[in-house]
């Protein structure tokens, strides 16, 4: 079974940092392109970021390129977002997805709430 | 990247067929065969209903199915059920290799 287990999110002051990890499990995970996408509040999705199988090839949304960073250790099982100079707008439920065919993400974490706030 | 354009809601009685647009641009929608819909029910992480426009994943009813005219994408939902009430978020491939979503439709079963 496909199981995907962010982690890391919390509350956090404006301007602080966070790194957002997702644990992978119940299938190759090296072998799958990966995604952030997250959730304000009562709001609509909004796709972050995709790593590729291998890290080589990584795409941000425009939007948000600059203050965030994807990476993974295919080792380790695991995905990792580094958001930078937070603001309040950046909070939201983060979620991890597996990228699938035809630029999908067919299987999702439950996701991480990060609270931007003073 | 703009956000997909879709209607806030959707109703239907039971039963019945409701079809959910998302429109886009050329560089997405109608650039590419790669809109896929998600369905997210209250507090849960969303769901891959279709991709590839039209594909249904294992284990999704063939009462969801998928179309494509342009720049406009829609998903019908058909003899519409309680368990369909949730929000619907379409999502496409762009031409700048990153992946957009719609506004998402909340769709309410009378």
């Amino acid at each position: 079974e496909v199981q995907l287990v962010e982690s890391g999110g919390g509350l956090v002051q404006p301007g602080g940092s966070l790194r957002l990890s997702c644990a992978a499990s119940g299938f190759t995970f090296s072998s799958y392109s990966m995604n952030w996408v997250r959730q304000t509040p009562g709001k609509g999705l909004e796709w972050i970021s995709y790593i590729s199988s291998t890290g080589s090839n990584i795409y941000y949304a425009d939007s948000l390129r600059g203050r965030f960073t994807i990476s993974r250790d295919n080792a380790k099982n695991s995905l990792y977002l580094q958001v930078n100079s937070l603001r309040a707008e950046d909070t939201a439920v983060y979620f991890c997805a597996r990228g699938g065919v035809g630029a999908t993400c067919d299987y999702w974490g439950q996701g991480t709430l990060v609270t931007v706030s003073s | 990247q703009s956000a997909l354009t879709q209607p806030a809601s959707v109703s239907g009685s039971p039963g019945q067929s409701i079809t959910i647009s998302c429109t886009g641009t050329s560089s997405d929608v109608g650039g590419y065969n790669y809109v896929s819909w998600y369905q997210q029910q209250s507090g849960k992480a969303p769901k891959l209903m279709i991709y590839d426009v039209s594909n249904r994943p294992s284990g999704v009813s063939n009462r969801f199915s998928g179309s494509k005219s342009g720049n406009t994408a829609s998903l019908t939902i058909s003899g519409l059920q309680a368990e369909d009430e949730a929000d619907y978020y379409c999502s496409s491939y762009t031409i700048n290799n990153t992946r957009v979503f719609g506004t998402g439709t909340k769709v309410t079963v009378l």
